[in-house]
């Protein structure tokens, strides 16, 4: 069964340091893997998705992630972080062989980044 | 306007009462999704649809109910066996084979 973890419940960074956000998953073969965004009380906006091909995967609001097949991880990266970054970050991980019925997603428990001016 | 709308933001459940969260979408997509969202942690699946009066539940059905009468809308109800239904309830949809699943604003329910 897929499973996806978060280390980080909380960072803490400054306005304009760089970003990490760690996600390591557990599947058989490879996943579809999805980095959302969440602002409090809100949805979640898709920042970024891997299905196949290159796997350094560029998203909205100059986020980035790079997909380790040999460490299972796909980790966020933002080079420069903005005070509206302040959020929580879900990894989610789905299943890629079941075509013809229902795909599963799987999120993680979320990292909440606050960001200091 | 596309997108996915629920209703209402907040919504209060009296002891005993069963509640409804909307769930509307116009982006035509095939596939929906209710989650629920407790602090701290990450969304868990209620129930979902792949197609119009078809659903299957999902890891924590029990204690809630959904239809699907209509492609477009995916009503939520959390009946009085549910018996901590406080949370934050996302509703998603998707299309099957991008697998990608878009959000909707959420509903926060509350018990008074």
């Amino acid at each position: 069964a897929q499973s996806v973890t978060q280390p980080d419940i909380h960072i803490t960074v400054s306005e304009g340091a760089s970003l990490e956000l760690r996600c390591n998953y557990s599947y058989g073969a490879t996943p579809y893997l999805f980095w959302y965004v969440q602002s409090p009380g809100q949805g979640l906006q898709l920042l970024l998705k891997y299905f196949s091909g290159d796997t350094l995967v560029q998203g909205i609001k100059g986020f980035e992630a790079e997909f380790k097949r040999s460490q299972s991880s796909f980790n966020l990266r933002k080079p420069s972080v903005h005070w509206s970054d302040a959020a929580e970050y879900f990894c989610a991980v789905g299943a890629i062989e079941l075509k013809t019925s229902y795909d599963k997603v799987i999120f993680g428990p979320g990292t909440s980044l606050s960001v200091i001016p | 306007d596309g997108g996915i709308t629920q209703s209402p933001k907040y919504l209060f459940r009296k002891e005993g009462q069963n509640v409804t969260l909307s769930c509307e979408q116009n982006l035509n997509h095939d596939a929906m999704y209710w989650y629920r969202q407790d602090p701290g942690q990450g969304l868990r699946l209620i129930y979902y649809s792949q197609i119009v009066n078809d659903f299957q539940k999902g890891d924590i059905a029990e204690g809630y109910s959904v239809s699907r009468e209509k492609k477009e809308s995916f009503p939520l109800t959390v009946t009085s066996a549910q018996k901590n239904p406080t949370a934050f309830y996302l509703c998603a949809t998707g299309t099957r084979d991008q697998e990608t699943q878009y959000f909707g604003p959420g509903t926060r329910l509350l018990v008074l």
